[in-house]
């Protein structure tokens, strides 16, 4: 079992619908989950953060935790073709060890 | 402010060379990583560095990748030698705390292309 596994993917939804991106870890220890967004042939780029249970929303991105469940996502609202792009999850340990997930391409189809 | 600065961009060797790659930090960063990325996968962690002290170096293939980070701040990483499978995108981030609790900033990244 991967430590963060998220959907294989590829994801195609159309212009202005929810996009929803799902993840799930095993490391009970994680603090901090994080939201990154590659474009294809760029370095990774945060959008955003969350360390405790519930909603965190900014803006058309909402991230969920639920860590009985050990699983968090990312939901975007008003899907753009500009928020085509694979997006990492990333679960941090209290000590900074990072893991990453092997992400999710979405494409937003105008 | 300026961000992760990395060098060379592109670089393309033989297999059983050697190759050396670059990372600039944001300035007064204590952490640094460095990444190998293969297509269609996420990052994976070779090595993490509090100021210049290694806190994680456990997927490091020891016996050919190096890496160092003199006085906290700059760092290189050196594969001796590079074998096919080692073509990958190599990444270098910095966070600017020593918790896990902080985003980390990721510089453009070094292409490498072993022959």
């Amino acid at each position: 079992q991967k430590e963060v596994e998220q959907n294989s993917g590829p994801l195609s939804v159309p212009e202005g619908a929810i996009a929803s991106l799902n993840c799930t870890y095993s490391d009970r220890g994680s603090q901090s989950f994080f939201w990154y967004r590659q474009y294809s042939g760029k370095s990774p780029e945060l959008i955003m953060f969350i360390y405790s249970n519930g909603d965190k929303e900014d803006g058309r991105f909402t991230a969920q935790l639920n860590k009985a469940s050990q699983y968090v996502s990312l939901l975007i609202r008003d899907s753009q073709p500009s928020d085509s792009a694979t997006y990492l999850c990333a679960v941090n340990t209290n000590a900074g060890k990072s893991t990453f997930g092997d992400g999710t391409t979405l494409t937003v189809k105008p | 402010e300026a961000g992760v600065a990395q060098s060379p961009r592109y670089k393309i060797i033989e297999k059983r060379q050697s190759v050396a790659f670059w990372c600039n930090p944001i300035s007064g960063h204590a952490t640094l990583y460095w990444y190998q990325q293969i297509l269609g996968q996420g990052p994976k962690l070779l090595i993490q560095f509090q100021n210049n002290g290694v806190v994680d170096d456990s997927q490091l293939p020891k016996d050919r990748f190096s890496a160092e980070r003199l006085k906290g701040v700059d760092s290189t990483l050196k594969i001796q030698p590079a074998k096919l499978e080692d073509s990958a995108v190599y990444l270098c981030a910095s966070s600017p705390g020593t918790s896990g609790g902080l985003e980390q900033y990721f510089g453009p990244g070094t292409r490498l292309t072993v022959t």
